[in-house]
């Protein structure tokens, strides 16, 4: 069946950078979308950006463009995103997500989520 | 960007009751293109409803999507105790991908 395995979690100095890891099982990981969203404590959901795993390419929302990076690997089917320039605003748990289609920009199977802690 | 707003913010029911949900976009959202989620403390969402009104695998039939252009609904038509969580709305017919700040749904 599908599942979406994420890294451990991460604490991390303000500045510094993090890179989470989602590993895909189950399907053709070229097949399908990879989405980042992201929940800061208590608070909702934020789309980050997505990333094509056949092609690499990616479209990251406006506010991270600057400082995230959508990566693959397609020989270990597994998605990463990297954030630079941590601030304490980047406290959350980060989630890899996929839809049912393609491209679908709505989310059937999510990862566990990984927390990042931003502290000094 | 398109701005969803949920109402109401906080829910107190007791399991056996009707609830309804409320999402309002700020736009029209292109092709109704709206999900609602369920999200349990420290899991991730889980997909209820797509299209607006589709329900997604396994999702039970007592949760029922409608609405369209701007304003979209989510019903529970009996609570069961296992739906006492918060609910998300999303909107993925415009870029960006946005979602509703919540609506928490707990037990009165």
């Amino acid at each position: 069946q599908v599942q979406l395995v994420q890294s451990g979690a991460e604490v991390k100095e303000p500045g510094a950078s993090v890179k989470v890891s989602c590993k895909a099982f189950g399907y053709t990981f070229a097949d399908y979308y990879i989405y980042w969203v992201r929940q800061a404590p208590g608070q909702g959901l934020e789309w980050m950006g997505w990333i094509n795993p056949e092609s690499g390419g990616t479209n990251y929302a406006q506010k991270f463009q600057d400082r995230v990076t959508m990566t693959r690997d397609t020989s270990i089917n597994t998605a990463h995103m990297e954030v630079n320039r941590l601030t304490s605003d980047d406290t959350a748990v980060y989630y890899c997500a996929r839809g049912v289609g393609g491209t679908t920009r709505y989310f059937q199977y999510w990862g566990q989520g990984t927390l990042v802690s931003v502290s000094s | 960007e398109i701005v969803l707003t949920q109402s109401p913010g906080t829910l107190s029911l007791s399991p056996g009751e009707r609830v309804t949900l409320y999402c309002r976009a700020s736009q029209s959202v292109s092709s109704n293109y709206l999900a609602w989620y369920q999200q349990k403390f420290g899991q991730a969402p889980r997909l209820l409803i797509y299209a607006a009104s589709t329900r997604a695998t396994d999702i039970p039939n007592r949760f029922r999507g409608s609405g369209s252009g701007t304003d979209f609904t989510l019903t529970i038509t009996r609570l069961e105790p296992e739906d006492f969580a918060v609910y998300y709305c999303q909107q993925y017919g415009n870029s960006p991908i946005t979602f509703g700040q919540g609506t928490r749904l707990e037990i009165k």
